[in-house]
C-alpha cells in the first residue's frame, strides 16, 4: 500500500544546531507540505512543492528550507535550530486533481532545548 | 485571504449523543472544504470533501457535513458519537487556484460515558 513516512518520530537537539527532518511518499504525488502543528494555532504552511525541483514558502517559512530532487521526497532543513521551533511536524501530499485531498505522514516531534 | 474558523476549541458529548462540530470560512469563490481527524499521536486522516454538486456529503465513520453557501458553514455532523470519535477535529478550506490547504484551529472533541 501508498503511503508517506517520516523520520524520525522523535528528536531532541540543541539550540544553533542544524537538524533535517525526512518526508518519503510512495503515493507519486507531485504535491507535498510541511505544516508545523502548536497548540492554538492549527496546522501552519512551512513549505510547499508542486514538483521536482520547485519549492515555494509557506506562512511560517523563516528558518526552514526544502529541496526537492526526486517526486518522493521532500526533506525539511531547520537551518540553526531555535527553542521557537520545538513543535510537531507533518508532511503531507497530494495529487494535483479532482479535489486534491491531503495524505499525512504520522508527524515528528521535535524538541529545541 | 482565505480563513477558517472553528468557534469550539473543545466540546463534550455523551456517547450516543448527536454532534455538531462548526466552521465557517471566507473564500471568494465556490471553496473546496474538507474535515480531517487527528487521533492522538496520529498524522491527519481525510473524513470527507465537499467541491460540487450536492450540499450534504457522507464520510467515513458515518460523518456527514452540509455546505450552506448563504452561512459560509460547512459544519459536521454525527447522529451518535462513539467513545473512539474522541479527537481533535479540522476544517479546511482548499484554494482552487492551487494546491494549498488553510485549516482551521481544530476542535478537540471528548466524549464521556
Amino acid at each position: 500500500d501508498a503511503e508517506i513516512t517520516q523520520s524520525p518520530r522523535h528528536k531532541i537537539t540543541e539550540t544553533g544546531r542544524q537538524v533535517t527532518l525526512a518526508c518519503h511518499q510512495t503515493w507519486n504525488h507531485n504535491n507535498m507540505f510541511w505544516y508545523r502543528q502548536d497548540l492554538g494555532h492549527g496546522l501552519r504552511l512551512i513549505h510547499y512543492s508542486y514538483g521536482v525541483q520547485d519549492t515555494n514558502k509557506g506562512e511560517v517559512s523563516d528558518g526552514y528550507s526544502v529541496s526537492r530532487s526526486n517526486t518522493e521526497d521532500l526533506p525539511l532543513t531547520l537551518e540553526s535550530a531555535a527553542s521557537s521551533q520545538t513543535s510537531v511536524y507533518f508532511c503531507a501530499s497530494s495529487v494535483d486533481s479532482g479535489g486534491y485531498e491531503q495524505y499525512f505522514g504520522p508527524g515528528t516531534r521535535l524538541t529545541v532545548t | 485571504a482565505q480563513s477558517v474558523t472553528q468557534p469550539d476549541i473543545h466540546i463534550t458529548v455523551s456517547e450516543g449523543a448527536s454532534l455538531e462540530l462548526r466552521c465557517n470560512y471566507s473564500y471568494g469563490a465556490t471553496p473546496y472544504l474538507f474535515w480531517y481527524v487527528q487521533s492522538p499521536g496520529q498524522g491527519l486522516q481525510l473524513l470527507l470533501k465537499y467541491f460540487s454538486g450536492d450540499t450534504l456529503v457522507q464520510g467515513i465513520k458515518g460523518f456527514e457535513a452540509e455546505f450552506k453557501r448563504s452561512q459560509s458553514s460547512f459544519n459536521l455532523r454525527k447522529p451518535s458519537v462513539h467513545w473512539s470519535d474522541a479527537a481533535e477535529y479540522f476544517c479546511a478550506v482548499g484554494d482552487t487556484g492551487g494546491f494549498k490547504t488553510i485549516f482551521g484551529a481544530g476542535t478537540r472533541l471528548f466524549v464521556k460515558a
